[in-house]
């Protein structure tokens, strides 16, 4: 099994429509956190986790939440999708903060 | 704040030459950095890190990367590039101190092409 595990791989929906991406992780590490990613643009951080009870904003949290169920799923909503929020979306997890991130394959995400 | 550049945008070298992809950051201290590869349809995978120490640091894959703390520089080579190395490649620093610890700040990547 894949130690990150993203779900769905892609989807396509349209405006207004009520998204979640879900990830889940088999390591047991604490800090989790989802990025979207933009041709040209390298990664942006949207929200992280340092532990269950712990959700802090990143960079580009506008349009987005997030749901920390367990240690294992962290998951990000998209309230009401507009198009501008077409992009691929990475999860990744982090042992402790002197270690990497590690990232799951991605979903990609298209708006319409 | 923390940034990176990544002054290239797209590098095209002939199969079995050289490689060398530019990183500079710009942090108030030493920070951790890294390399991470992406190839088409494909997560993010780590080729190696810089935490302290050796400012010479060997990766998966045959890459190596140098630390220069007086040029804010983080480059990572090869000797010799394969078809396969084909990819968008990621410079990264990641913060070890503040609230904010262990995040990383993403360089907005080099896409790498290999000609036969």
């Amino acid at each position: 099994d894949a130690d990150v595990t993203q779900t769905p791989r892609n989807r396509i929906t349209k405006t207004g429509k009520r998204i979640m991406l879900e990830c889940s992780q088999t390591k047991g590490h604490d800090r989790m956190y989802w990025y979207r990613q933009d041709p040209g643009l390298g990664l942006r951080l949207i929200y992280y986790s340092f532990d269950v009870k712990d959700i802090n904003k990143g960079e580009i949290s506008d349009g987005y939440s997030v749901s920390r169920q367990a240690q294992a799923k962290f998951s990000l909503s998209l309230e009401s999708a507009i198009p501008n929020q077409t992009a691929l979306y990475f999860c990744a997890i982090q042992g402790a903060s002197n270690q990497p991130q590690h990232f799951g394959d991605g979903t990609r995400l298209s708006i319409l | 704040a923390q940034s990176v550049t990544q002054p290239d945008i797209h590098i095209t070298v002939s199969e079995g030459a050289s490689l060398e992809l530019r990183c500079n950051y710009s942090y108030g201290a030493t920070p951790y950095l890294f390399w991470y590869v992406q190839s088409p349809g494909q997560g993010l995978q780590l080729l190696l890190k810089y935490f302290s120490g050796d400012t010479l640091v060997q990766g998966i894959k045959g890459f190596e990367a140098e630390f220069k703390r007086s040029q804010s520089s983080f480059n990572l080579r090869k000797p010799s590039v394969h078809w396969s190395d084909a990819a968008e490649y990621f410079c990264a620093v990641g913060a070890h101190y503040g609230g904010s610890q262990g995040n990383l700040i993403f360089g907005k990547g080099t896409k790498l092409s290999v000609k036969p």
